[in-house]
């Protein structure tokens, strides 16, 4: 079945940088568009970032655009953020999920990996 | 401040019917954007529950089901049972280029 997996998450001082992974199996990654989206300590879903399925378009929300760098490596059957210039607001559980939908009307998450925490903290 | 807006918390008895709301915009909802549902238990991963505004993803039980109209929706859960007490959030797109969630609901079975 479809398993998504998560890595990459620690703790990092304000201002640092991390890099999360999310391997994909059990699905033609390449077909797939991604999704991040986070959740803060006691807050609710936010999405972050959304690449196309050939990486050929990237979006990002007003929170993270210009921090964070969204990827997708196909031979390996992986998605990336690359995260920047942190602070304590960025702290939270972030998830990985396929992409389903042919356009904005659309988009949906389909299935989600179990996350990894990011903790911003000096 | 999410730009969907819901209700912060249900409950209902077992057995019984409770209905969430999702509240948009004309910038979302109200412009055709399609509504999504998701269940979520803290510490795993989040479920699609509905896609497409009405549509129920394989092996979701009848129980669940999703409406919209103008710049609204509505997912309802029929016999409510222990296992559906989590929370639930609806996503949506808007015109901006973007995925929008709401704040979430947490659903209490009595």
């Amino acid at each position: 079945q479809v398993q998504l997996v998560e890595s990459g998450g620690g703790e990092v001082q304000p201002g640092g940088s991390l890099r999360l992974s999310c391997a994909a199996s059990g699905l033609t990654f390449r077909n797939y568009g991604m999704h991040w989206v986070r959740q803060a300590p006691d807050k609710g879903l936010e999405w972050v970032a959304i690449i196309w399925y050939d990486g050929s378009e990237k979006y990002y929300a007003d929170s993270v655009r210009g921090r964070f760098t969204i990827s997708k490596d196909n031979s390996k059957k992986t998605l990336y953020l690359e995260m920047n210039s942190l602070s304590a607001e960025d702290t939270a559980i972030y998830y990985c999920a396929t992409a389903r939908g042919n356009s904005w009307s659309r988009f949906y998450m389909d299935v989600w990996g179990k996350g990894t925490t990011v903790t911003v903290s000096s | 401040q999410s730009v969907l807006t819901q209700p912060p918390s249900v409950s209902g008895a077992p057995g019984q019917r409770v209905t969430i709301s999702c509240t948009g915009s004309s910038s979302n909802i109200g412009a055709g954007y399609d509504v999504h549902w998701y269940q979520h238990l803290p510490g795993t991963a989040p479920k699609l529950l509905i896609y497409g505004n009405t549509n129920r993803p394989s092996g979701v039980p009848d129980r669940f089901s999703g409406s919209k109209s103008g710049s609204s929706a509505s997912l309802a859960i029929t016999g409510l049972q222990a296992e559906d007490e989590a929370d639930y959030y609806c996503q949506s797109c808007d015109s901006s280029l973007r995925v929008v969630f709401g704040g979430g609901t947490k659903l209490t079975v009595l």
